[in-house]
């Protein structure tokens, strides 16, 4: 089982329109990231999330820490192409040792 | 922000020979590395971590002898597939934290290396 939940799997949107990715625990986090990963290369970071509540702003993303640290949101605003990737969560869960744990990954796909 | 390095970032070897990857942290010292395994369209997934001037700590159901990591410096990791057959084409990422960073349980990812064999 996936110690990290990523909804949905996959999504195809019009440029222009918005859209949310979820992630998902039943563990708590001391702190989550979001990365991008294009095909080919590897994830680059987006933004940590740390302190339960927390809002961070990345121009059109919008990050958000779930109160209690087990879930995150991205949100794209506006989406363009250029925003067409492989967005993962991943982190540090409190209870499980050294081993850093990533979400199975929401494809975007934005059509111009 | 922190850079990782990989190379090379593209192999193409016969079956049974044995490929190096390095993994090299630029900016930054890394007492601990990772190294990750990506299939198609899918999440990464772990394969072991690399521990500086120690053995490295390999998940369930990686082979050790098979895949062989060698962790010599704080900046330097390396992946040796070795005796590579075609079920080990795949994309190999490596990551390092920054224990010296802001957010120390951040990690930065190499370009990765796409292995193709034979």
């Amino acid at each position: 089982t996936q110690l990290l939940e990523q909804s949905p799997q996959f999504l195809s949107i019009q440029e222009g329109e918005n859209l949310t990715v979820y992630c998902n625990s039943s563990s708590v986090f001391s702190s989550l990231q979001w990365y991008r990963q294009e095909p080919g290369e590897g994830p680059v970071l987006l933004v940590t999330v740390v302190t339960g509540g927390e809002v961070k702003k990345l121009k059109r993303l919008t990050f958000q820490f779930g109160d209690a640290r087990k879930d995150s949101s991205l949100h794209i605003t506006a989406a363009q192409p250029g925003d067409t990737g492989l967005y993962l969560c991943a982190g540090f869960p409190d209870n499980y040792g050294q081993n850093f744990v990533f979400g199975p990954g929401t494809r975007l796909s934005v059509l111009p | 922000g922190a850079v990782v390095s990989q190379h090379p970032s593209r192999v193409i070897c016969k079956s049974g020979t044995s490929v190096k990857i390095e993994c090299r942290s630029l900016d930054f010292q890394a007492t601990t590395m990772f190294w990750y395994r990506q299939f198609p369209k899918k999440s990464l997934m772990l394969m072991a971590t690399s521990n500086e001037g120690s053995k490295a700590t390999y998940e369930q159901g990686v082979e050790k002898d098979k895949f062989l990591i060698n962790h010599a410096s704080l900046t330097l990791s390396t992946l040796t597939v070795t005796s590579a057959h075609p079920e080990d084409s795949s994309f190999y990422i490596c990551s390092a934290r920054d224990i010296s960073g802001v957010r120390t349980d951040t990690q930065y990812f190499g370009p990765g290396t796409r292995l193709t064999v034979l």
